[in-house]
């Protein structure tokens, strides 16, 4: 049973341009959640899917922030206009039941 | 929204020595989670505990839900045992699968 996958694992770019980051899912887990750690802070829960379902997204940070899952296995997030604020930890985690199992994070660095 | 404290935010202690984190959270919950982040970001699950008791080895966890807090126990404890411990919970709001509230953390330090 492999774990939560996530790519890239590091990413660096210049403010302005859009970033798209991928979430691979432990098999047969439908829930899917996305979150976005700052230094110092604990995760911050941002949207979550069930199946294909988009069920929550009101706590997306602003319009530049979106989320898919078209077929309901992996999932992408996607930031436009990247901020210098955006820079953080992008966590994804899954889950079958209640219990959340995370991944690795994808650390984006905004210049 | 629900509200998690966590105490210490900062913990120093040296090999050997056993430690209680607690996390106080402000309403009802359907999950308690009890993660350790290692010092590469990856989080870590310990327990899945909304309520009672369960152990692992060296590391235990209660949650008292009637009186809204949970207490993570590390015993005999190792280098290894360093990093950041962080509970989250999620309240039945979200229809029992919502996005967990994190607490802020206990920074742990085991000094060899």
């Amino acid at each position: 049973d492999t774990g939560v996958s996530q790519n890239p694992r590091h990413k660096i770019t210049k403010r302005g341009q859009n970033v798209t980051f991928r979430c691979d899912p432990i098999s047969e887990h439908n829930r899917l959640y996305w979150y976005r750690q700052t230094l110092g802070q604990g995760p911050e829960f941002l949207t979550y899917f069930q199946n294909e379902a988009q069920l929550e997204k009101s706590r997306l940070l602003s319009d530049r922030f979106s989320a898919e899952r078209p077929k309901g296995s992996f999932s992408t997030l996607e930031i436009q206009r990247t901020e210098q604020g955006d820079s953080a930890m992008y966590l994804c985690a899954s889950s079958r039941g209640v219990e959340q199992y995370f991944g690795p994070g994808t650390r984006l660095t905004v210049t | 929204g629900i509200q998690v404290e966590q105490s210490p935010p900062d913990l120093i202690l040296q090999e050997g020595a056993n430690s209680t984190l607690r996390c106080n959270f402000s309403d009802s919950v359907n999950n308690l989670q009890w993660f350790h982040q290692n010092p590469w970001g990856q989080l870590i699950n310990l327990f899945y505990i909304p309520s009672g008791t369960k152990q692992n080895g060296r590391l235990s966890a209660t949650t008292v839900a009637t009186e809204r807090y949970s207490l993570l126990y590390i015993s005999s404890s190792q280098t290894t045992d360093s990093g950041v411990y962080f509970c989250a919970v999620s309240d039945f709001s979200g229809g029992g699968a919502d996005g967990l509230t994190f607490g802020k953390g206990t920074h742990l330090i085991i000094q060899p």
